[in-house]
């Protein structure tokens, strides 16, 4: 079985930069997550959706980031424009549906703003 | 509000030796999940275990096991004979209705 996609899998721009990332979940997962992972800290939730609708957005800076998950697999976010403190590893995750089931992440993509 | 705490930053052993690393955990729901996740220098996590709150039978996997305790919140992770390829960095998390909410991580380093 395929795991999670991401790329690109590195990423360096300059700030007031735009960037995109790419993610494709494990077949048939339902639901998708972004998360940001800064040097030296625990993964931090930016985003959930299930299928194509956003579950939790509450800690996405929406000002800058935006998310989508336009037919319910793929996944793109986009950070425009990019500042320093947006230097981190994205990851993201899949779950098959529920809250409750295990989430299997992706290699991630490291940004760094310069 | 939940809250993942763990207290060891970095740890170093020598091969062979055991380690455990500890994490501690604050919830106020009844039903929630805790896990343990590996973070090698590639930077995938790589899933180890889960836990559910009503389930404090002890696990044991190879040279892995853990220890959960309700009664002090705690979700502790012991590596026996440990080896260089364990060297990684373990991220406790919990996992309640709202969100999946992880430690700031404990590095291990496993020399020869």
């Amino acid at each position: 079985e395929a795991g999670v996609a991401q790329s690109p899998r590195y990423k360096i721009i300059e700030k007031r930069q735009s960037v995109a990332f790419w993610c494709n979940p494990i077949s048939g997962h339902a639901t998708l997550y972004w998360y940001q992972q800064i040097l030296g800290q625990g993964p931090k939730l930016l985003i959930q959706f299930q299928n194509n609708g956003v579950v939790d957005d509450s800690q996405l800076p929406k000002d800058r980031f935006s998310a989508e998950r336009l037919k319910g697999v793929d996944s793109t976010l986009k950070i425009q424009p990019a500042k320093l403190e947006d230097s981190a590893v994205y990851l993201c995750a899949s779950s098959l549906e529920n809250w409750d089931y295990e989430q299997y992440f992706g290699p991630g993509t490291r940004l760094t703003v310069t | 509000a939940q809250k993942v705490t763990q207290a060891q930053t970095e740890i170093s052993v020598v091969e062979k030796e055991d380690v455990t690393l500890d994490c501690v955990y604050e919830t106020r729901d009844t039903t929630y999940y805790l896990f343990w996740y590996k973070q090698p220098p590639s930077g995938e996590l790589v899933f180890l275990i889960r836990r559910n709150s009503f389930d404090e039978q002890n696990e044991i996997s190879g040279r892995y096991s853990w220890n959960f305790q309700k009664s002090t919140s705690s979700f502790n992770f012991t590596i026996t004979a440990s080896q260089v390829v364990d060297s990684a960095v373990y991220f406790c998390a919990l996992l309640t209705a709202s969100k999946l909410t992880f430690g700031t991580g404990t590095r291990l380093q496993v020399t020869l």
